[in-house]
């Protein structure tokens, strides 16, 4: 079945470093992927996503870009803000209509001034 | 705005009893789902309905029940209420080809 491993966390960086959060998936078809993010004390909420290789999704400065061959879906930003600190899930849809949205285990991220 | 609705944010329950958990979207989504959140584990789908009427297993669904009897309403049900159910609940729902899952605020439900 569909799958979705992440990098384990926490991860503590300084203000203004680089972040990257590792994501890799399985899953027959052609899935749809997505980062969502959840801040202290909210729901889930889409940061990005991408619905065919080769496709970068973009927001707030997250970029993730959806690699085929790699079966990888990885979370970059060049330089992070303490209202960055969240909780990162990478998650993956497959490609009908009754398919269910799968979540990694999330990656707490923590910054720090 | 797009909305999804839980009806508590804290819910605090005795063992054996019957806990009812309510969603409500204003979104006309087809699909509605409920998750599980706890330390470590992240999201685990306890079950999910595609229409009214339909539901589907997830990964956990054992000691729980759904009911979906209107489009914009999904409920999750404890029959009996047991301690390790204790956890952070989260309700979702998307549109038939799933674009994009929009979320509840969450309900932390303990049972003592």
């Amino acid at each position: 079945g569909n799958s979705v491993t992440q990098m384990e966390g926490p991860v503590t960086l300084s203000e203004e470093a680089f972040l990257t959060i590792n994501c890799t998936y399985t899953a027959t078809g052609y899935p749809s992927l997505f980062w969502y993010v959840q801040y202290p004390g909210e729901g889930l909420q889409l940061l990005l996503k991408a619905t065919k290789a080769d496709d970068k999704g973009s927001n707030k400065g997250f970029e993730a870009t959806y690699r085929k061959e790699t079966t990888s879906f990885h979370l970059e930003k060049g330089s992070v803000q303490v209202s960055d600190s969240a909780v990162y899930f990478c998650a993956l849809r497959g490609g009908t209509s009754y398919d269910k949205v799968i979540f990694g285990p999330g990656t707490s991220l923590s910054v720090i001034p | 705005d797009v909305k999804v609705t839980q009806s508590s944010r804290y819910l605090v329950k005795r063992t054996g009893e019957k806990v009812f958990l309510e969603c409500v979207q204003d979104m006309d989504h087809e699909n509605m789902f409920w998750y599980r959140q706890d330390p470590g584990l992240g999201l685990r789908l306890i079950y999910f309905s595609y229409d009214v009427k339909m539901k589907e297993k997830g990964d956990i669904p054992e000691g729980y029940s759904v009911s979906r009897e209107k489009k914009e309403r999904f409920s999750l049900i404890l029959e009996s209420a047991s301690t390790n159910q204790t956890s952070m609940y989260l309700c979702a729902s998307s549109d038939r080809w799933g674009t994009e899952a929009f979320f509840g605020q969450g309900t932390r439900l303990t049972v003592v």
